[in-house]
């Protein structure tokens, strides 16, 4: 069984803060890296797929890093605005064995932003 | 506006009903699964669609049967549902499944409840 966890599992910011939280995942048959972004009564909406060690990705104010070898990715939002309120998945993307291709998901951090 | 459109958004049912849920994707993509999410739980894999071939069956009771006529479509049949299958069912499109970097495009999802 992959065990994929988020921490914290709820963070509360205010607007302007900068944040961050983390996913671990298995360091081995690692294929790649995904975070979502799921606003309520919406759909999840991919942010980043990630497959290199060491990679950075950046979009807007949210960046995310990775680390294979000792599995852990960050996330990163700078300045949080209101709208940046939602649960933020990480699943992982499995190499081989009975993980190929599937997505496995942790179970989410939820981040609300106060005005 | 989301790619992946799913039916209904909200069912209730009985233990005893027989329903499908159905997605449809406009993306092009070939791949599409079905996931689930109860409360307090991440989302879980159940089924996964390749050009149309079931590729994947994460160990789902029966009682769900899926059916892929074509790329752009994917539905999940019902039948003799149990209390605890209430939760969100969530459809997903992809480029292909297996080794692809490529993000999952979901749809908003259908809120099953079984009385």
């Amino acid at each position: 069984i992959l065990n994929v966890e988020q921490s914290p599992q709820s963070l509360h910011v205010q607007e302007g803060d900068s944040t961050n939280f983390t996913c671990s995942f298995p360091s081995s048959n690692f294929y790649a890296l995904h975070w979502y972004r799921w606003e309520t009564a919406k759909s999840p909406e991919a942010l980043f797929v990630m497959t290199l060690n060491g990679d950075e990705k950046k979009k807007g104010r949210i960046s995310a890093t990775l680390n294979t070898k000792e599995g852990y990715s960050y996330l990163y939002i700078k300045g949080s605005q209101p709208e940046d309120s939602a649960t933020y998945l990480c699943a992982f993307q499995g190499a081989g064995g009975t993980s190929y291709g599937k997505l496995t998901f942790g179970q989410g951090t939820i981040l609300t932003v106060h005005p | 506006e989301t790619g992946v459109t799913q039916t209904p958004r909200h069912l209730v049912m009985g233990m005893t009903n027989k329903k499908s849920l159905k997605c449809e994707q406009h993306l092009g993509h070939n791949a599409m699964y079905w996931y689930k999410q109860s409360a307090k739980k991440p989302l879980e894999l159940m089924f996964v669609y390749n050009f149309k071939e079931q590729t994947e069956n994460n160990s789902v009771p029966s009682r769900f049967s899926p059916e892929c006529p074509n790329s752009s479509h994917l539905f999940l049949h019902l039948h003799t549902l149990q209390p605890e299958d209430s939760a969100l069912y969530l459809c997903a499109s992809s480029q292909v499944a297996g080794y692809s970097n490529q993000p999952q495009h979901f749809g908003d999802g259908t809120r099953l409840s079984i009385l």
